[in-house]
């Protein structure tokens, strides 16, 4: 059994472009989740699903983020006109109902 | 409002020294859960221990052991004997629960970032 899994790892991007990032969860996982960590900070939830559905957002989603989970297995975060400010860690959580959650790796976005 | 502080910002520690780090939480929930995080440089986040609300009693995993008072809304992390390999930041987090009592995203402290000299 793999872990959670991001692709990509690092992500290097122009201001004003859009990024996709991807999460595979853990198999049979019916929950995900997004959280965003800055340099000396803790993660900060942005958006979970249940299954296909997306359940809740944080306010820190605005409307340049969108997130969708097709079929209830992998999930894709998008960034529109990426701004500096999006610079930061992406992480991406997966649980089995009202369980821990479980971390991928990340994926690094650095917007010049 | 929910809150996690980690007041700690960073310690230092020589091999085999034990170390606390605390956690501090608010919340106005009856139900909740209480966890731990180890984020070693390589940046990974590793689940170490899930609590809830009701169960009070302190646990103890090998060298890991976690103190849960609900009278003073702590949640602290001793390390004892402490090793080169438990250097990393470690975070503290609470979950609240959504409607029907499933457990809700993870709220994060700033985390500890703990250095074990050898």
């Amino acid at each position: 059994d793999t872990g959670v899994s991001q692709d990509p790892r690092h992500k290097i991007t122009k201001r004003g472009q859009n990024v996709t990032f991807r999460c595979d969860p853990i198999s049979e996982h019916n929950r995900l989740y997004w959280y965003r960590q800055t340099l000396g900070q803790g993660p900060e939830f942005l958006t979970y699903f249940q299954n296909e559905a997306q359940l809740e957002k944080s306010r820190l989603l605005s409307d340049r983020f969108s997130a969708e989970r097709p079929k209830g297995s992998f999930s894709t975060l998008e960034i529109q006109r990426t701004e500096q400010g999006d610079s930061a860690m992406y992480l991406c959580a997966s649980s089995p109902q009202a369980y821990e959650q479980y971390f991928g790796p990340g994926t690094r976005l650095t917007v010049t | 409002a929910q809150k996690v502080t980690q007041a700690q910002t960073e310690i230092s520690v020589v091999e085999k020294e034990d170390v606390t780090l605390d956690c501090v939480y608010e919340t106005r929930d009856t139900t909740y859960y209480l966890f731990w995080y180890k984020q070693p440089p390589s940046g990974e986040l590793v689940f170490l221990i899930r609590r809830n609300s009701f169960d009070e009693q302190n646990e103890i995993s090998g060298r890991y052991s976690w103190n849960f008072q609900k009278s003073t809304s702590s949640f602290n992390f001793t390390i004892t004997a402490s090793q080169v390999v438990d250097s990393a930041v470690y975070f503290c987090a609470l979950s609240e629960t959504y409607y029907g009592g499933s457990q809700g995203n993870l709220i994060f402290g700033k985390g500890t970032k703990l250095s074990v000299k050898p």
